[in-house]
């Protein structure tokens, strides 16, 4: 599976839209971008996840470049709550292939 | 639907205990997980069972067995406990039905602490 690269940590000010990249410039052309997050003492929870196109749902929206070697997690109104590690996952859908989560990116909502 | 549950929540096992980690996922999902985190070191993964009757060997999978009789249930056991055992521990699911599904989801974990 592919390596990703995010920052360690970001600020965003509560209300305003977080915008989290990663870093994937030898991504395959079957492998996806998964983002999950952990709040702290939780498990992961997924967020989305996409191919090529851009993505959206009820969380947030996955923004993947053309060329498939970045994308950006958007929150489109950060909440308190929202404060957690965020983590961009590059691989294969298949059953068996595990999640490398990395370190991720330490996500603080400031009030 | 209570999605994936584990049990304990957590644990304090003295070295050399044999300890069973239960995971029970109602959403009938195929695939299940074992992962342990340990801080700096991300989630690695332990075991895994593709479907009821298998199981595979994760990146860690030392000192760990697990046993998949039916599709509901994930155990993990340590048949004898040490030190480095310490660490939080997550179960996962997903149904790998059709291609690009294939999300886990994850439990709440159980914090296992080994003396």
């Amino acid at each position: 599976d592919a390596k990703t690269t995010q920052p360690p940590s970001m600020d965003c000010a509560e209300g305003r839209a977080a915008n989290l990249p990663c870093n994937h410039s030898t991504i395959s052309g079957n492998e996806y971008v998964y983002w999950y997050r952990q709040i702290h003492s939780q498990g992961p929870q997924y967020i989305i996840h996409g191919l090529k196109n851009n993505e959206t749902n009820e969380m947030a929206s996955l923004i993947i470049t053309e060329d498939r070697k970045s994308s950006t997690l958007i929150l489109p109104h950060a909440t308190l709550r929202d404060t957690a590690v965020y983590y961009c996952i590059v691989r294969v859908a298949r059953t068996g292939n595990q999640f490398y989560f990395g370190t991720g990116t330490s996500l603080t909502v400031i009030p | 639907i209570a999605g994936i549950t584990q049990a304990p929540t957590s644990q304090i096992l003295a070295a050399g205990r044999r300890m069973t980690l239960r995971c029970t996922q109602d959403m009938r999902h195929n695939a299940m997980y074992w992962y342990r985190q340990d801080l700096g070191l991300g989630l690695r993964l332990i075991h895994y069972s593709n479907t009821a009757g298998t199981t595979g060997k994760g990146e860690v999978p030392d000192g760990y067995s697990v046993s998949r009789a039916n599709t509901d249930d994930f155990p993990l056991t340590l048949a004898s406990a040490v030190p480095s055992q310490t660490s939080v521990y997550f179960c996962a699911s997903s149904d790998s039905g059709r291609v690009g599904t294939d999300t886990q989801y994850f439990g709440p974990g159980t914090r296992l602490t080994v003396l």
